[in-house]
């Protein structure tokens, strides 16, 4: 079955500290593999994505993720936090064959203190 | 370029209440569909389109109906509304092989 897995339901760091969010999933064929922002009350915001290529993609804000196909896992990173970035984090997956049908992860809450 | 446009923002339905819940795109983007997302549990597809006059069902087709009758709109409705439908419910649009594009949102309450 097609998953996508988020381990981690909060994340905290430091303001200017690098964090990570971490993202694995499961599915057949080639994935499309995206990420996504959402800030209270408000939709989701496309933050960058893999289709092929670089394994290391940048992406808005200052974002970028790495693909491991070897361990299925599509990270996302940035080098120093801000206090702003403090939103939910998704995770989503697009599986072979689906014409657009995404998988999403549960959501990892980010908060970065001052 | 408005994206893509719900209506409304918020609602609340008496159980056994029927409503549509609006979505129109203006980007000319034939994949259209609805999901919801409820704490912990991220989103989840309930309907989607490929093109006018094609629907399918997602994971949690259930309680839901949908049409496409233009390529700009996909209207959702919930045919006899129920507690466990509530939710934040968002309409999403994609041009093949990119990203999606979401609307603001419908936080539905079923009472």
């Amino acid at each position: 079955a097609q998953s996508v897995a988020q381990p981690e339901d909060q994340v905290n760091v430091a303001e200017g500290n690098p964090l990570t969010v971490k993202c694995t999933y499961s599915v057949s064929g080639n994935p499309y593999l995206f990420w996504y922002v959402q800030y209270p009350n408000r939709g989701l915001q496309f933050l960058l994505k893999y289709i092929t290529g670089d394994n290391l993609v940048k992406g808005s804000y200052g974002f970028e993720a790495e693909f491991n196909k070897s361990q299925t896992s599509f990270h996302l990173k940035k080098p120093s936090a801000l206090v702003s970035d403090s939103a939910l984090y998704f995770c989503a997956v697009r599986y072979g064959g689906s014409q657009g049908n995404l998988i999403f992860g549960k959501g990892t809450k980010l908060s970065v203190k001052p | 370029n408005a994206g893509v446009t719900q209506t409304p923002k918020f609602q609340v339905l008496k159980t056994g209440q029927s409503m549509t819940l609006q979505c129109a795109q203006d980007m000319n983007h034939e994949y259209m569909s609805w999901y919801r997302q409820d704490p912990g549990m991220g989103l989840r597809l309930i309907h989607y389109s490929v093109g006018a006059g094609i629907t399918d069902q997602g994971e949690v087709p259930n309680g839901y109906n949908v049409s496409r009758s233009t390529t700009e709109d996909f209207p959702l409705r919930l045919l006899s509304a129920a507690p466990s439908q509530t939710s934040v419910y968002f309409c999403a649009s994609i041009k093949w092989g990119n990203e999606a594009f979401f609307g603001q949102g419908t936080r539905l309450t079923v009472v």
